[in-house]
């Protein structure tokens, strides 16, 4: 059974770069197959793509978002990443991470974590 | 203003059949496969339907997904109590070098 797990600091500063961590068990991400990826909830509010990356280090980003994000992967440690920078208080949301079927026309996200809550506040 | 269209609310009676639609364009609904996500209050969303109208292990036959043209629907029959949950819609759309898009939500409401 594949799980997920975000970790990463709940509370980031305005102007300030928001770095998550999703661990992977239960599965490599360097198996193929699979977009691994990066999904957000503004609270009370409906899911907002940030964008997935492929374990070759393929990318592919939100356009509204594209100029703030970078997402990485590291295969030794089972992980990818998602880096956020200059945030503002509109950036804070629930963050998930999820893996997604890389075979179809509209990958679907099979498995997520449990989500994390970051905060942009001084 | 999300780029796929559904219904904020819905609601049934127990044992009743709701269907919750999802409108597109051209660019995703229309040209790729649609997929459907639950999302109970205070977890995380889990995938309900998948390539239109196919179900993963363990989601009950009660759910079933429908896609025509540039528009989708998500039905739920014999409705139950623990239904009652938030519902998206997503597709990948072809605009802007692609993108994954999701529908704004739609919450199920058991009376």
């Amino acid at each position: 059974q594949v799980q997920l797990q975000e970790s990463g600091p709940g509370l980031v500063k305005p102007s300030q770069t928001l770095s998550l961590t999703c661990t992977v068990s239960g599965g490599s991400i360097s198996s193929g197959g699979y977009y691994w990826s990066w999904i957000r909830q503004h609270p009370g509010k409906g899911l907002e793509w940030i964008g997935y990356i492929y374990y070759s280090g393929s990318t592919y980003y939100n356009p509204s978002l594209k100029s703030r994000v970078t997402i990485s992967v590291d295969t030794s440690k089972n992980q990818f990443s998602l880096k956020l920078s200059s945030v503002t208080a509109a950036d804070t949301a629930v963050y998930y991470c999820a893996r997604a079927l890389a075979t179809t026309v509209s990958p679907y996200f099979d498995y997520w974590g449990q989500g994390t809550l970051v905060t942009v506040s001084s | 203003q999300s780029v796929l269209t559904q219904p904020p609310s819905a609601s049934g009676t127990p044992g009743q059949r709701v269907t919750i639609s999802c409108s597109g364009s051209s660019s995703n609904i229309g040209s790729n496969t649609v997929n459907w996500y639950q999302q109970l209050p205070g977890t995380a969303p889990k995938l309900l339907i998948y390539s239109n109208n196919q179900r993963p292990s363990g989601v009950p036959d009660r759910f079933s997904g429908s896609k025509s043209g540039t528009s989708a629907s998500l039905a739920i029959s014999g409705l139950q109590s623990e239904d009652e949950a938030d519902y998206y819609c997503a597709a990948w759309d072809d605009s802007l070098n692609g993108q994954m898009v999701f529908g704004g939500g739609t919450k199920l409401t058991v009376l």
